[in-house]
């Protein structure tokens, strides 16, 4: 069954440097997401991609964050100057076409640990 | 703008018991979709079970099935012969159905903690 893929399973960083996380989505799908989960708490929208554009961002994402599709297949976060709070789960999900397009299947997330 | 409550933190059951987890939600829209989702302690979110709000007919899946309420804005998940591998986190999630210009993006609850005793 196709699933989604995210590396690293797991980041270690420093405060201050600049982390990308990766995705490979269903190869068919059109829309991808990003989520993250502080330890504890709930799961949060960040962005959504459609098109090679960003169509909806959360509060949560401002500058320090951007997204990429750099090639048909990845599907990239990157953080470019990395904070504390920063440390989360983070998810890529993404979803097919319009009659699929509701649900949104997830990869097994990278955990972002910044120090 | 939507939200998603789930009341009960955390919730125990018996192998091979039912049991039932809430989920409550706020929304103006008439169309939407809402989803549980589960995450065992891999972390990974795997769905359950969607629930389309035009449909009258609760959704079902093997050994889950939802009780939908639109008019209380409801949607609670039952798990019968609960199996250990059940146990995990449960996340209500609530979409948009994008007709009417709203969000693609999920609304998650807090999510309840459901323990399976052998």
């Amino acid at each position: 069954e196709p699933e989604v893929t995210q590396t690293p399973s797991h980041q270690v960083t420093q405060m201050g440097q600049e982390v990308i996380l990766r995705c490979v989505p269903i190869s068919n799908h059109l829309y991808f997401y990003w989520y993250r989960q502080i330890l504890g708490q709930k799961v949060e929208f960040l962005v959504s991609f459609y098109n090679n554009e960003i169509s909806e961002k959360s509060e949560i994402f401002d500058d320090q964050f951007s997204v990429e599709r750099p090639d048909g297949s990845n599907f990239t976060l990157k953080i470019r100057s990395t904070k504390l709070e920063d440390s989360a789960m983070y998810f890529c999900a993404s979803s097919g076409d319009s009659l699929a397009k509701n649900i949104q299947y997830f990869g097994a997330g990278t955990r972002l640990s910044v120090l | 703008a939507q939200t998603v409550t789930q009341s009960q933190p955390e919730m125990s059951v018996q192998e091979a018991e039912t049991v039932t987890l809430s989920c409550t939600y706020d929304t103006s829209e008439s169309d939407y979709y809402l989803f549980w989702y589960k995450q065992p302690p891999s972390r990974q979110m795997i769905l359950v079970i969607r629930q389309e709000a035009y449909k009258q007919q609760n959704a079902t899946e093997n050994r889950f099935s939802v009780n939908f309420q639109k008019a209380a804005k409801s949607f609670s998940l039952k798990i019968s012969d609960s199996q250990l591998g059940d146990a995990a986190m449960y996340f209500c999630a609530y979409r948009s159905a994008g007709t009417q210009g709203g969000s693609e993006k999920l609304v998650f609850g807090k999510g309840t903690k459901l323990t399976v005793n052998p």
